[in-house]
Formats: C-alpha cells, sequence, structure tokens
C-alpha cells in the first residue's frame, strides 16, 4: 500500500513571501508523481505530472522538482500572491494504471 | 472545450437515506473515476471505468455504494444507506485513454450527513 505524505498540513504566508511544501511518496514501483491545485468550490487544476529522478517543471511562478531514488517532490512558489491561495494536492501513480494515490493536502493561505 | 460537470454540487440529507450523484465527464474520454475526499484527507479513489467497465473498485464499499455507466458516457454513483462517515467531497475525473493519461476533475459534491 502506497502512503503519500504531505507537509506541512497549512501555511499562512504573506503576499510576496517565497514559500515550498514538500511530497513525500514510497520509490518502489514508481511510475508518476501529480501536483495539482485546488480552489475553494472550483476543480482541482493540474498543475504538473513528473516521471523522470532530476526533473524539474515551471509555471508561471510555481516549480517543483522530483526525486524517485529518495522519494520527495518539491513545490516552490516564488512571491506569493492572494490568488495562490489553494489547497495543493500531489499524488503519486504506480504503473500504468491510472490510479492515483493522493497526499492530505497543503492548504496555502496568502494575505495580502 | 466544456469540462466534467457534476451535479448536485451540494446535498445535505439525514443518516440512513439514500443518494445519488451525476458525472459528465468531457467528450470522448474514455477512463472516468469516482473519489472520496473525506475533510483532511486526500482524495481516495472509489472506483475506475474504463468506457463502461469496471478496472478497479477495490476501495467501494459495495454493501452501501453503487457506480454505474451505462453507455460508456456519463456515470452516477448512489449512496444507500448513508452513514454518517460519508460525508465528503466527491469527485469525478476523467482521461482520454488508459490510466498514463492526465485525469480532469470535476468540481465536486459536498455530501453532509447528518
Amino acid at each position: 500500500i502506497l502512503n503519500v505524505e504531505q507537509s506541512p498540513q497549512s501555511l499562512h504566508v504573506q503576499e510576496g513571501d517565497s514559500t515550498n511544501f514538500t511530497c513525500s511518496f514510497p520509490s518502489s514501483n514508481f511510475y508518476a508523481l501529480h501536483w495539482y491545485r485546488w480552489e475553494t468550490a472550483k476543480s482541482p487544476e493540474a498543475l504538473f505530472v513528473m516521471t523522470l529522478n532530476g526533473d524539474e517543471k515551471k509555471k508561471g511562478r510555481i516549480s517543483a522538482t522530483l526525486n524517485t531514488k529518495e522519494g520527495y517532490s518539491y513545490l516552490y512558489i516564488k512571491g506569493s500572491q492572494p490568488e495562490d491561495s489553494a489547497t495543493y494536492l500531489c499524488a503519486s501513480r504506480s504503473g500504468n494504471t491510472g490510479k492515483l494515490i493522493f497526499g492530505q493536502g497543503t492548504t496555502l493561505q496568502v494575505k495580502p | 472545450e466544456a469540462g466534467v460537470a457534476q451535479s448536485p454540487r451540494y446535498k445535505i440529507i439525514e443518516k440512513r437515506q439514500s443518494v445519488a450523484f451525476w458525472c459528465n465527464p468531457i467528450s470522448g474520454h474514455a477512463t472516468l473515476y469516482w473519489y472520496q475526499q473525506i475533510l483532511g484527507q486526500g482524495p481516495k479513489l472509489l472506483i475506475q471505468f474504463q468506457n463502461n467497465g469496471v478496472v478497479d473498485d477495490s476501495q467501494l464499499p459495495k454493501d452501501r455504494f453503487s457506480a454505474e455507466r451505462l453507455k460508456g458516457v456519463d456515470s452516477t454513483l448512489k449512496i444507500q444507506p448513508a452513514k454518517l462517515e460519508d460525508s465528503a467531497v466527491y469527485l469525478c475525473a476523467s482521461s482520454f485513454g488508459d490510466g498514463s493519461y492526465e485525469q480532469y476533475f470535476g468540481p465536486g459534491t459536498r455530501l453532509t450527513v447528518t
């Protein structure tokens, strides 16, 4: 059974601060690591899909790194804005079945 | 392109009552997923359909939950009878082909059982 853990559980930062979260996952049988952003009352939105050890992906002010050997991924937000306030979910996929195992999420609140 | 549609968005019922949720996936997406997200936890896969066949329902509480996707397009998830611990957000997602493709999520149905 896969256990995906995210930390911290919640985070409050000031507008302009940079921040980062951690996603830990079992490294055995790894296939892909997904990051989603979930704003209140909206659909979870896909941010990144990462498959290769050492992968780095970037989307605007948000970037992510992947270490499949040690089983962790970091998500970074540079210069946080109030619109970044959301829950950030990571999910690990082992094999080609499509089954995602989600972490419990990190809820970010950015204060103006 | 229209996204994944779900209804209702919110539902409040008493325990032992029945409830049904509806999902319409993105057009052309063969795979459909139902997830349950309990407050403070990550979404948990309940059932995965490929067209109208079940691929994985290992975590579906089959004594009270049922799901169908009769024509390989939209899907319904039913709970009968509901328990307090079923209070959660029920998310539907779809993907183009097999499990290797990106999943696109609907906005979810928030169920409160009192």
